[in-house]
């Protein structure tokens, strides 16, 4: 079966990065893209951007491209979302999902929480 | 950059009703339309692909319609584990946004 199981939940201070991991199984990792997707506290969700398995292509959301670098490491079929120069409003739960580039994400991660405080 | 506008915020309803939820996009999506169910604590799941077909496992009680810029998920009769939030996403073009949701409360 289809499985994205993400990283713990970070704490970080303002002006820090944060790299999230999302490892999956149970399909042929270079067949799919990455999205990545975030939600702040009680708030709706936020496309962040995708990453191609195959090729490494993204796409990002304007609000974050200048941040954000998503990568992925096939040879343990796991991607990964770095955000650089956190705000508070970065506070959010981080999910991955298989999906993207045309295609609806079907399967998503635990999410990671990420909390931005001094 | 097409926005998509889900309506009511908020639905109460009673277990056995019938649930009807709508999104709108600010131009066509063909049928390049998603719908997510998200219960607290949890991560969103794939309830509706391509407007209208059924993900995998989804009871036959969720239903999707619509393309262009009008879509709407109907559950037939509300089960208790029905109540969550929901919310729409296009996929066809960059950025594929979501909706801004619709929260299904018991009344």
């Amino acid at each position: 079966q289809v499985q994205l199981v993400q990283s713990g939940a970070e704490v970080k201070k303002p002006g820090a990065s944060v790299k999230v991991s999302c490892k999956a199984s149970g399909y042929t990792f270079n067949t799919y893209a990455i999205t990545w997707v975030r939600q702040a506290p009680g708030q709706g969700l936020e496309w962040m951007g995708w990453i191609s398995a195959y090729n490494g292509n993204t796409d990002c959301a304007q609000s974050v491209q200048d941040r954000v670098t998503m990568t992925t490491d096939t040879s343990t079929s796991t991607a990964y979302m770095e955000l650089r120069s956190l705000g508070s409003d970065d506070t959010a739960v981080y999910y991955c999902a298989r999906g993207g580039n045309g295609w609806y994400p079907d399967y998503w991660g635990q999410g990671t929480l990420v909390t931005v405080s001094s | 950059e097409i926005v998509l506008t889900q309506s009511p915020g908020t639905l109460s309803l009673s277990p056995g009703e019938r649930a009807t939820l709508s999104c709108r996009a600010s131009q066509s999506v063909s049928t390049y339309l998603a719908w997510y169910q998200q219960k607290p604590g949890q991560a969103p799941s794939l309830l509706i692909f391509s407007a209208s077909s059924r993900a995998t496992g989804i009871p036959g009680r969720f239903s999707g319609s619509g393309s262009g810029t009008d879509f709407t998920l109907t559950i037939s009769r509300l089960e208790p584990e029905d109540f969550a939030v929901y919310y729409c996403q296009q996929y066809g073009s960059s950025p594929p946004n979501f909706g801004q949701g619709t929260r299904l409360e018991i009344k």
